[in-house]
């Protein structure tokens, strides 16, 4: 079956412009995440939804940063106002469920850069 | 707080050679523990994952990885190391109230020598 997909595959854009991501997890997946890789930080782990749950935004660096999914399946992560330390590649994750346990799939990310 | 360390940024291994990637974790309880690995401008794959039972569990692609408790390790193992196996692994735990957000060790780039 399809995997996770992520649009757009690379995204370059202005200091101070809004960008959005996009990502369409796998069918009947319930748990959504996205993360961040990026050279300074690494992988870190930025917000995840789960069916109708208010969504874990613990990871979130700024109030820059905003994520909804709509219908409990795709998600948009929103960039407000970009600088150039938001530069990385966002990888979104979908899992059957929330548990730990779980396997998350990966998608392929968006590489963003920020001039 | 959860953290992971792998302390090899880079190995080189000859193809055939046996290959040990070391991981090392902060969790006070039973960890939920990955492995997953990246190639080149691909997302991340999982090879295992350990959550209970024996600690020595099985992958795909022929790896392995052992659950060390005593020595707060979970080391990815394979005995024969194909030049496909080229990439950079990464360990993580599962942190959180449900063990679900992934805490990344920084990643060991794995080259293969022919």
């Amino acid at each position: 079956g399809a995997g996770v997909s992520q649009s757009p595959s690379n995204k370059v854009t202005e200091k101070g412009k809004d960008v959005e991501l996009r990502c369409d997890p796998i069918s009947g997946h319930t748990a959504l995440y996205w993360y961040r890789q990026s050279l300074g930080q690494g992988l870190e782990f930025l917000i995840y939804f789960q069916g109708n749950s208010a969504p874990d935004k613990s990871g979130l660096p700024s109030d820059r940063f905003s994520a909804e999914r709509t219908g409990g399946s795709v998600s948009t992560l929103t960039i407000q106002r970009t600088q150039q330390e938001d530069s990385a590649v966002y990888l979104c994750a979908s899992s059957f469920r929330r548990g730990g346990w779980e396997t998350q799939y990966f998608g392929p990310g968006t590489r963003l850069l920020v001039l | 707080a959860q953290s992971v360390t792998q302390p090899d940024i880079h190995i080189t291994v000859s193809e055939g050679a046996s290959l040990e990637l070391r991981c090392n974790y902060s969790y006070g309880a039973t960890p939920y523990l990955f492995w997953y690995v990246q190639s080149p401008g691909q997302g991340l794959q999982l090879l295992l994952k350990y959550f209970s039972g024996d600690t020595l569990v099985q992958g795909i692609k022929g790896f392995e990885a052992e659950f060390k408790r005593s020595q707060s390790s979970f080391n990815l193992r394979k005995p024969s190391v194909h030049w496909s196996d080229a990439a950079e692994y990464f360990c993580a735990v599962g942190a959180g109230e449900y063990g679900n957000k992934l805490v990344f060790g920084a990643g060991t780039i794995l080259r293969v020598k022919s």
